[in-house]
């Protein structure tokens, strides 16, 4: 998964506890997003980013906030973690402009106890 | 709503084709097909698209029916290293990316 890369790749936080997961490309794409893939279930689209400074909620927002602040990092926070967002978080990035092809990083996996 | 329907899992034989099917029957206009697959663990990885005419790469073919309302993934020489997940997804070129993943298709490949 050379070009995206998210840290850290394993977390355990304890309900309320807060923390940031960090996704960074190298690939010079505008558009980034972020999943979550519950077990035995599909991704499903937490926020996107159509470009530097600009943010939008996908389908699962709630309980999460999101930064953009330069081309290169697109990063997730979870306030006050609650067991229900135990998941594998994905971060993406588009490599086609308003077309599907997109790139995934390697993946969060979090666990909220 | 789901707009695909793909069935929940399908084996097949190292060194054969794999033909996966995939439902759109409410597809639009101006969605297009794509396919990713997930090989457990990882991140998913893109495959193929296609609008309404057959495509082919390195990986795979898509076969679009002439109404569009399914199609089929074929990888031609299935190998160990394509057993994985593999996600139908129809998307309209002004969605900004957005992908919607269902369940899709648990493929086994076995020697």
């Amino acid at each position: 998964n050379a070009g995206v890369t998210q840290t850290p790749k394993f977390q355990v936080l304890k309900t309320g506890q807060s923390m940031t997961l960090q996704c960074a490309q190298d690939m010079n794409h505008n558009s980034m997003y972020w999943y979550r893939q519950d077990p035995g279930m599909g991704l499903r689209l937490i926020y996107y980013s159509a470009s530097e400074g600009t943010t939008d909620k996908g389908e699962v927002p709630n309980g999460y906030n999101v930064s953009r602040l330069n081309k290169r990092e697109f990063s997730l926070r979870l306030e006050s973690a609650a067991p229900s967002q135990t998941s594998v978080y994905f971060c993406a990035i588009n490599t086609s402009g308003g077309q599907g092809t997109q790139y995934f990083g390697p993946g969060t996996r979090l666990t909220v106890l | 709503d789901a707009k695909t329907t793909q069935p929940p899992s399908m084996d097949c034989a190292e060194g054969r084709a794999a033909n996966l099917p995939c439902n759109h029957s409410t597809i639009s206009g101006n969605e297009y097909v794509y396919w990713y697959r997930q090989i457990h663990s990882q991140g998913p990885q893109y495959i193929i698209h296609g609008l309404k005419n057959n495509e082919t790469n390195e990986m795979a073919s898509l076969i679009i029916t002439e109404d569009r309302k399914s199609s089929t993934l074929i990888l031609p020489h299935a190998t160990l290293r394509d057993t994985a997940v593999y996600y139908c997804i129809v998307k309209a070129t002004d969605s900004w990316g957005k992908l919607q993943f269902g369940a899709g298709t648990q493929v086994v490949v076995t020697p």
